[in-house]
């Protein structure tokens, strides 16, 4: 069965400040890997996916995200963070192939302090 | 982008009555839908996927005569909680992906409240 770990459940970071959330996976295949935004009371918003490839991807309002085979992580990153940042990030993964069941973790809520 | 819009955004209930959650997708032909739940600070569930014609599957600990699940067409799902209670009160997202698409589309969510 697949599962997603997201070790911190709150971080507070300074605006300008670099960001990483960490995301750790099981699969026993290779997986799809996503990340998501949720504003408070709205749905999600892809940030980026990782299928095949570089590993390094690239995704929308400036973040990143790295997939790591050996050490099953998926970790995203964004050099300095801004206000509008603030919100629930959830790192999910999906069977690859279809990715039709997603398997989400359990959230990281970032703070961003001006 | 894919849009996925859910309606209504917010409903309140009393307990006992049935209330049904739309989700639709605007602009692509969602052969999927899936149905999540989301409890206060929690992460989304998955409660079942549906595929247009078909019978939905649901995952294990869903009611599936609790919450029905009809996927009537290529752009409309829809999620009738039955005889609501209390304890069904919670942030319900669904998400569309059409046919050979990996990714996901997601709606803005339903806040359901049962008084």
């Amino acid at each position: 069965a697949q599962s997603v770990t997201q070790p911190d459940i709150h971080i507070t970071v300074s605006e300008g400040a670099s960001l990483e959330l960490r995301c750790n996976y099981s699969y026993g295949a290779t997986p799809y890997l996503f990340w998501y935004v949720q504003s408070p009371g709205q749905g999600l918003q892809l940030l980026l996916k990782y299928f095949s490839g570089d590993t390094l991807v690239q995704g929308i309002k400036g973040f990143e995200a790295e997939f790591k085979r050996s050490q099953s992580s998926f970790n995203l990153r964004k050099p300095s963070v801004h206000w509008s940042d603030a919100a629930e990030y959830f790192c999910a993964v999906g069977a690859a192939g279809t990715a039709s069941k997603l398997t989400f973790g359990t959230g990281t809520r970032l703070q961003v302090t001006l | 982008g894919a849009v996925v819009s859910q309606h209504p955004s917010r409903v309140i209930c009393k307990s006992g009555t049935s209330v049904k959650i739309e989700c639709r997708s605007l602009d692509f032909q969602a052969t999927t839908m899936f149905w999540y739940r989301q409890f206060p600070k929690k992460s989304l569930m998955l409660m079942a996927t549906s595929n247009e014609g078909s019978k939905a599957t649901y995952e294990q600990g869903v009611e599936k005569d609790k919450f029905l699940i009809n996927h009537a067409s290529l752009t409309l799902s829809t999620l009738t909680v039955t005889s609501a209670h209390p304890e069904d009160s919670s942030f319900y997202i669904c998400s569309s992906k059409d046919r050979g698409n990996y990714e996901q589309y997601f709606g803005p969510g339903t806040r359901l409240t049962v008084t």
